[in-house]
């Protein structure tokens, strides 16, 4: 089973350059979500969705943009690339509900120079 | 207020032995769920123990439980006769159904299992 796929594993930007960082997930959920991780902080929201065509901010989302247009994917566009956006970065997926599990993608490691 | 507040920035236990690591949580819904998570060097998020806010007993998965302590707000992890394997990043999180289930995380506590 392929679960979350995120897409590049690794990738160097240089400031001011724009990139999509892909998600798709195969399990039907309705629920998506982008996570960044710096050290030391955690892991942060900075967009998700709970369904097709309805996408709403988390707790980081400035200088990134989302849209899902399918349930299957939902892509992370980041507008113009800064120092600040280097970071770990993970796509998940999960039914609606305070009580089901999250499933992660295996995370996108970007650089931005 | 922090959502998670997990206290130990760094934890070392002896292997074979038990170790509890600390979570409290901040809410007022009635309705939320408990989770956590296993990162090892690799990167990966492993999914380890979930905890419902009604849930009547501690969950428990293989030689992982979770103490739950409702009016105290914690859900404290412990991880029984630990391994070298059990040597990572552990995160607690919190679904909330007010906050249209996002799911929360705290800084997370590294644990170093030693030989």
């Amino acid at each position: 089973n392929a679960g979350v796929t995120q897409t590049p594993k690794f990738q160097v930007l240089k400031t001011g350059q724009s990139m999509t960082l892909q998600c798709a997930q195969d399990m039907n959920h309705e629920y998506m979500s982008w996570y960044r991780q710096d050290p030391g902080m955690g892991l942060r929201l900075i967009h998700y969705s709970v369904g097709a065509g309805i996408t709403d901010q988390g707790e980081v989302p400035n200088g990134y943009n989302v849209s899902r247009s399918t349930t299957e994917d939902f892509p992370l566009r980041l507008l113009s690339a800064a120092p600040s956006q280097t970071s770990v970065y993970f796509c998940a997926s999960s039914e609606g509900g305070s009580g089901n599990t999250i499933y992660f993608g295996e995370g996108s490691w970007l650089t931005v120079v | 207020a922090q959502k998670i507040t997990q206290t130990q920035p760094g934890m070392f236990v002896q292997e074979k032995e038990a170790v509890t690591l600390d979570c409290t949580y901040d809410t007022s819904d009635p309705s939320y769920g408990l989770f956590w998570y296993k990162q090892p060097s690799s990167g990966e998020m492993i999914f380890l123990i979930y905890q419902g806010s009604y849930d009547q007993q501690n969950a428990t998965e293989g030689r992982y439980s979770l103490n739950f302590q409702k009016a105290r707000k914690s859900a404290n992890l412990v991880i029984s006769a630990s391994q070298l394997g059990d040597s990572a990043m552990y995160f607690c999180a919190m679904r909330e159904r007010g906050s249209n289930y996002k799911l929360t995380f705290g800084k997370g506590t590294l644990l170093t299992v030693n030989p």
